[in-house]
C-alpha cells in the first residue's frame, strides 16, 4: 500500500514551459485534493475533486489546469510557467468528509 | 469558512507535556477539528480528529470545549522529534471536504 504518491518529486522549468504533476492513490479514495506551499506559509488549496471526471477550484487556482479522469489519478497542470509559480506541491487523498486526508511527500517546483 | 487561530510558537520541554490551543469561534456544528503537523518540509502527518467530544490515539489527546469554540491537542510526553509545526484546521464539510491551513504554531521540543 503506496498511499499517495507523487511525480516528479523534483523539476526545474523555465518560465513558459508547460508540465503535468501527477498524484496517485491506491486507496480507492473519492476525494482528491492539490495544494502548494511557499516558505515560511501554509498550505493553499489550488484544486480539487470529489469524484472522478469531477472538479473544483479551491483558493488558488489562477495559472494550474487539473483533471481526473481515473479515480485514482488527479493531474495538475502548468500550461506556461511563471516564477511565481516556484513552490512545493502537496497532492492529498480522502474517503471524504469526517475521514483523515492523507498527503503525499510532496514535488519541488522551481521556474527560472 | 470557519477560521482557526493558533499561536505563532511555543516552546517545550523534553518529555513534558506539549499543550497546543487553537480558537475556532466561527466554527459550525458539523464541521470537524483536523490537527496535522509538518516536519520540515514533508508532506502533513496527520494527528487526530474530533467534533463534539475529546478524542485520544497514540499520538495525542483532543480536547474540544463544550461550546466548540476552541480546542487544545495535548501531546503527552513530547520528544525532540516532536519539533514540528502544528496546524488546527476546521475541515469544510462540503466543497469537497477540503482543508483550509493557517499559519500554524512551530513547536519546539528542548533538551
Amino acid at each position: 500500500n503506496a498511499g499517495v504518491t507523487q511525480t516528479p518529486k523534483f523539476r526545474v522549468l523555465k518560465t513558459g514551459q508547460s508540465m503535468t504533476l501527477l498524484c496517485a492513490q491506491d486507496m480507492n479514495h473519492e476525494y482528491m485534493y492539490w495544494y502548494r506551499q511557499d516558505p515560511g506559509m501554509g498550505l493553499r488549496l489550488i484544486h480539487y475533486s470529489v469524484g472522478e471526471g469531477t472538479t473544483a477550484k479551491g483558493e488558488v487556482p489562477d495559472g494550474y489546469n487539473v483533471s481526473r479522469l481515473k479515480k485514482q489519478n488527479f493531474l495538475l497542470g502548468l500550461e506556461s510557467a511563471a516564477p511565481s509559480q516556484t513552490s512545493v506541491y502537496f497532492c492529498a487523498s480522502s474517503r471524504g468528509p469526517g475521514n483523515t486526508i492523507y498527503f503525499g511527500e510532496g514535488s519541488w517546483l522551481t521556474v527560472v | 469558512d470557519a477560521k482557526t487561530t493558533q499561536p505563532p510558537s511555543m516552546d517545550c520541554a523534553e518529555g513534558r507535556a506539549a499543550n497546543l490551543p487553537c480558537n475556532h469561534s466561527t466554527i459550525s456544528g458539523n464541521e470537524y477539528v483536523y490537527w496535522y503537523r509538518q516536519i520540515h518540509s514533508q508532506g502533513p502527518q496527520y494527528i487526530i480528529h474530533g467534533l463534539k467530544n475529546n478524542e485520544t490515539n497514540e499520538m495525542a489527546s483532543l480536547i474540544i470545549t463544550e461550546d466548540r469554540k476552541s480546542s487544545t491537542l495535548i501531546l503527552p510526553h513530547a520528544t525532540l522529534r516532536d519539533t514540528a509545526v502544528y496546524y488546527c484546521i476546521v475541515r469544510v464539510d462540503n466543497q469537497g471536504g477540503k482543508l483550509i491551513f493557517g499559519q500554524g504554531t512551530e513547536l519546539s521540543v528542548k533538551p
